[in-house]
């Protein structure tokens, strides 16, 4: 079966500006979370959708938002654009309450 | 807070063993563990649930220690395959399933 897919794989957006991501997760899985990895900081939580619900929150700034779609698919929304935002964002879907699967993730660079 | 893994890397021969530990000072309802190659996706190995449960897959197995809240990662007669990025990831309640991801710990098998 399909696995979880965003898009776009590579993105490079200038500070001040907006971007928004997109993630298809697995045809069933309901879950869908969003990470920010670096370097430094390793994968830190964004958010959590279920049934087009917030369901948990990380401690990011409100230039992060999200949301679920009736079909399971979710976007992720970052405003004004800062040079610190420069990561792989990466989507992972689940059925319920069990393992992860990863998609390949957006590289975000922001110049 | 995030769990803290120890140790932060190791090199081994191929056919040694390794233990990876995963530490959180807040009560678990589940531990994962995931191996990331580099300029991949994490990959999902096992998930955990608290009752002290042991799990295995292949040569890897891991166990979980409810009343210490530690899980640890053991792998035998470690491939080259193993090489890689190995993150635990901890839940706090059945409540969603927001992970939040050790600091991870790089192992690296050499022939």
């Amino acid at each position: 079966k399909a696995g979880v897919t965003q898009t776009p794989r590579y993105l490079i957006k200038t500070r001040g500006q907006q971007v928004t991501l997109s993630c298809s997760p697995i045809s069933g899985h309901r879950s869908v979370s969003w990470y920010q990895q670096t370097p430094g900081q390793g994968l830190q939580f964004l958010f959590e959708y279920f049934s087009e619900t917030q369901r948990n929150k990380g401690n990011f700034p409100g230039r992060f938002s999200g949301r679920q779609f009736s079909n399971s698919r979710s976007e992720m929304n970052v405003s004004t654009l800062e040079l610190g935002d420069s990561a792989l964002y990466l989507c992972a879907s689940s059925f319920l309450n069990d393992g992860y699967t990863f998609g390949s993730g957006t590289r975000l660079t922001v110049v | 807070q995030q769990p803290v893994q120890s140790p932060q890397a190791v090199i081994l021969r191929e056919g040694e063993d390794a233990v990876i530990n995963c530490s959180s000072s807040k009560a678990l309802y589940s531990v994962h563990w995931y191996r990331q190659k580099h300029g991949e996706a994490p990959v999902f190995l096992m998930i955990l649930l608290k009752g002290g449960e042991q799990k295995g897959h292949e040569k890897i197995s891991a166990s979980f220690n409810e009343k210490k809240q530690q899980s640890s990662l053991y792998l035998t007669a470690s491939q080259l395959s193993y090489s890689g990025t190995y993150f635990c990831g901890t839940v706090l309640s059945n409540a969603g399933n927001m992970l939040t991801f050790g600091g991870g710990t790089r192992l690296m098998v050499k022939p």
